[in-house]
């Protein structure tokens, strides 16, 4: 079975500029969580959305954004970059138990590498 | 605000000898514990999770941790290192409810010596 997919690998943008980067979720998968990992940090929670539906929001500004589609694939949105926006962004999947997504856990994708300059 | 500390930025370990990396996480009900480990230019990957029962999980390749309330700690360890297990290691909690995102600590890296 495929894990969860993320597109572009790796991103060069220049300052001002804006970006979009891709996931699929595993299979059956209906949750969708981001992650920003700046260099020498652990993952930052940026967004989660569930049945097309934000359900969690990070601590960042309004030039991130993000949405998902019917098929449980996410798009994560950066406006006018900025070099601290350089970062690996980290897609994570999970599924609702009884308890919650936690109990089930996340699956991470390989993220994608982005460079601002 | 919920916090995960890991107070160890890097260690480093002769293969063939024991390990424990330590993890502390800021008070709360029913946390949600995770180790994550993550090699270089990769992403991350689920070593093993406690939420509830024993207080002792094993987890994928030869882990274990260990949850310890009085102490609010996720202590991480195995018996025996090998050389691939060199990475850098994150300890994550969450706190349940309809939101299920997670707080990661700031990671250690393993360095393994032959």
């Amino acid at each position: 079975d495929a894990g969860v997919t993320q597109s572009p690998t790796h991103l060069i943008k220049t300052r001002g500029q804006h970006v979009t980067l891709r996931c699929s979720p595993i299979s059956g998968h209906k949750s969708v969580s981001w992650y920003q990992q700046v260099l020498g940090q652990g993952p930052q929670f940026i967004f989660q959305y569930y049945e097309k539906e934000e359900r969690g929001r990070g601590n960042f500004p309004d030039r991130f954004s993000a949405r998902q589609f019917p098929n449980y694939s996410s798009e994560l949105n950066v406006n006018a970059l900025l070099l601290g926006d350089s970062a690996l962004y980290l897609c994570a999947s999970s599924q609702r138990e009884v308890r919650g997504f936690l109990s089930y856990g996340y699956t991470f994708g390989s993220g994608t590498r982005l460079t601002v300059v | 605000a919920q916090s995960v500390t890991q107070p160890d930025i890097h260690i480093t370990v002769s293969e063939g000898a024991s390990l424990e990396l330590r993890c502390n996480y800021s008070y709360g009900a029913t946390p949600y514990l995770f180790w994550y480990v993550q090699s270089p230019g990769q992403g991350l990957q689920l070593l093993l999770k406690y939420f509830s029962g024993d207080t002792l999980v094993q987890g994928i390749k030869g882990f274990e941790a260990e949850f310890k309330r009085s102490q609010s700690s996720f202590n991480l360890r195995k018996p025996s290192v090998h050389w691939s297990d060199a990475a850098e290691y994150f300890c994550a909690v969450g706190y349940g409810g309809s939101q299920g995102n997670l707080i990661f600590g700031k990671g250690t890296k393993l360095s393994v010596k032959p």
